[in-house]
């Protein structure tokens, strides 16, 4: 199965601030099928990417997703308060679909 | 869209469980209905999918022999099953509503989550 490293582990930055979020996968993804999800303590993960560069309904543009292959990046332009939590990628290029082991936004 | 799932349960080892995830909102019986589940601080983990129009399975090999998820279009629920549970199914088991065409996908809707604590 195709096993995807999300780096860093943890990001402390302030509000205001740009986060950058990598998944790295163990194979080529043909398709670009990568997603990315933000999830909050308490509730399910909330989709924000498909498709590695396409945002989900309701998503503001300072979502954005990159890349190709085997490297893909989440980009978040200004962090603002509602964004720290943590967000997971999503291959769903080859079965059985799998998750990264999550990167955490916390407040510095 | 709302998927709507069964509340906490707690059981001992050996026992089973099954969840229960009630759809509303879409044409039931057109899309894939896919099982996760996360431990606690841990990675979301694929369990999954049922085809809510012919009830063909796909199940990861890890749960495979011991889970068994169906739908039920009359009432447009999806039910997971997992048997012979051991401590560490301990997890939040989600319920994710798939694509229309595409068995494996990503996933737009999930249900608020179930915990299952499996405990002596």
């Amino acid at each position: 199965e195709i096993v995807l490293t999300q780096s860093p582990g943890t990001l402390s930055l302030s509000p205001g601030e740009r986060a950058t979020l990598s998944c790295r996968a163990t194979q080529s993804l043909s398709s670009k099928y990568l997603a990315w999800y933000q999830q909050k303590p308490g509730q399910a993960p909330s989709l924000l990417i498909y498709g590695a560069s396409s945002r989900a309904t309701g998503i503001p543009d300072r979502f954005s997703g990159s890349g190709s292959g085997t490297d893909f990046t989440l980009t978040i332009s200004r962090l603002e308060a509602e964004d720290f939590a943590v967000y997971y990628c999503q291959q769903y290029d080859t079965s059985p679909g799998t998750f990264g082991q999550g990167t955490k936004v916390e407040i510095k | 869209v709302q998927l709507v799932q069964s509340g906490a349960e707690v059981k001992k080892p050996g026992a089973s469980v099954k969840v229960s995830c009630k759809a509303s909102g879409y044409t039931f019986n057109g899309y894939y209905i896919n099982w996760l589940r996360q431990a606690p601080g841990h990675e979301i983990e694929w369990l999954g999918w049922v085809s809510a129009y012919n009830g063909n399975t796909n199940y990861a090999q890890k749960v495979q022999g011991r889970v068994t998820m169906t739908t039920d279009r009359s009432t447009t629920t999806a039910y997971m099953e997992l048997r012979s549970l051991r401590s560490e199914d301990t997890a939040v088991y989600y319920c994710a509503r798939g694509d229309d065409w595409n068995s494996l996908w990503y996933f737009e809707y999930w249900g608020q989550g179930t915990l299952v604590t499996v405990s002596s």
